[in-house]
This record gives structure tokens, sequence and C-alpha cells, in this order.
């Protein structure tokens, strides 16, 4: 199974501070995906990342959101601003083949707000 | 209707019986249906892909009903290891590759 990697594994941070998130998805592709899991809640989509730029977006994903393919290989989500309720965990995804294809999710960042 | 509706469950049964989750979706024009299972805060890793009436592989069989816009998942000859969520997942109809969760079926085999 092709693999996804993310770091850190988990992160503790106070209110109001900035984070971000790391993930390097399949190499070659061109889309990827972030979701989000609140403890108990199912798999929420955040936002979709095609050819660098945000192809689609959900409601969670305010200004307080931000996504940037800074090299080649690396996708970051950042939150400028953290709040209690972004307490969760972070999936970054790559598509196996075409977009509508099966999707590989890399093992998650625990985000834990204080 | 929801846009995926799961049973949460949770399924309890023994080792060596057969089990089954339904799951239902609201997008008609929906025409790839995944299951994804799930351990205890790990990645939701993918079990089997539906693109057309069914799917089988070794004790796992997924079954696709268009017309009720209805999917299932059949697990045959449970195993202590299948003990997971099991999450029926359909793309979205906006074309981005958007997943769309259902809430998970709990299922515990016991010894």
């Amino acid at each position: 199974e092709p693999e996804v990697t993310q770091t850190p594994s988990h992160q503790v941070t106070q209110m109001g501070q900035e984070v971000i998130l790391r993930c390097v998805p399949i190499s070659n592709h061109l889309y990827f995906y972030w979701y989000r899991q609140i403890l108990g809640q199912k798999v929420e989509f955040l936002v979709s990342f095609y050819n660098n730029e945000i192809s689609e977006k959900s409601e969670i994903f305010d200004d307080q959101f931000s996504v940037e393919r800074p090299d080649g290989s690396n996708f970051t989500l950042k939150i400028r601003s953290t709040k209690l309720e972004d307490s969760a965990m972070y999936f970054c995804a790559s598509p196996g083949g075409f977009v509508t294809d099966t999707q590989y999710f890399g093992p998650g960042t625990r985000l834990t707000v204080l | 209707r929801k846009e995926v509706e799961q049973d949460p469950g949770p399924f309890n049964v023994p080792e060596g019986a057969t089990v089954a989750f339904n799951c239902t979706y609201s997008n008609s024009a929906s025409q790839s249906f995944f299951w994804y299972r799930q351990d205890c805060r790990k990645e939701p890793k993918l079990l089997m892909s539906v693109y057309s009436s069914g799917n089988e592989d070794g004790r796992f069989t997924a079954q696709l009903n268009r017309a009720s816009q209805y999917i299932s998942l059949l697990i045959r000859d449970s195993k202590l290891s299948d003990s997971a969520t099991y999450l029926c997942v359909v793309p979205s109809s906006s074309n981005t590759g958007k997943l769309i969760f259902g809430q998970g079926t709990t299922l515990q085999v016991k010894p």
C-alpha cells in the first residue's frame, strides 16, 4: 500500500498559538486532502488541494486555516490561532490514482489544544 | 436522508460468527463506494472498493444496491483481529475527490 507520512504524531499547544502540521503525500500526485476527526466523531473533510490551489474547502476551514505546498514533497496545514475545539486527529490523504480513486491516509497528527 | 448513514453499533459477536453492516447514502449519482477499517486512534485503512454490484475479498463481501442507495459489508468467520470500526465512505458529487464518511460501525469480536 502506498505510504503517506505525517509529522508530528502528537502536538500539544496553548490556545491562541499557531501550529503547523506536516504531510508527505504519495509522490507524483497533484491531489492532496486534509481531514480531521474529533474524538468519538466521524471523519470530516477539511480541504482539497490540486495543482497548488485549494479546489474545495469545508465550512470548518475558515480564515484560521491555510494549506501550502512549500516544496515539491511536503504539504502543510497551518492553524493560525488555535481554539480548544481544534483538538482532534488531523489526517492527510493522497489518492492512489485518479481523483476518484481510493485515498490513502497518513497516520495522523493528534492535536491537543489546552 | 443523511449523506452517509450507518448503524453505529456496537456489534458484539463471538469468533466465527457472520456479521453484516449496512450503510445508506443520499447521492444517487455516486459511482464508487468504499469500506475503510479504523482501529482506535489510528488512520482509516482501505478495506474494499465497490464499483459495480459488489466485491468479494476472502471473508469480506461488499454488496451495492443502487436502487435503494444501500451498501452492505459482510464478514464471515469473524476473527478477534476483525474488532475495529468499519467506515462507509462515499465520494461527494463535487468531483474534487472529497470523501464523505459515515459515523462508522463498531465491531467487537469476542472469544
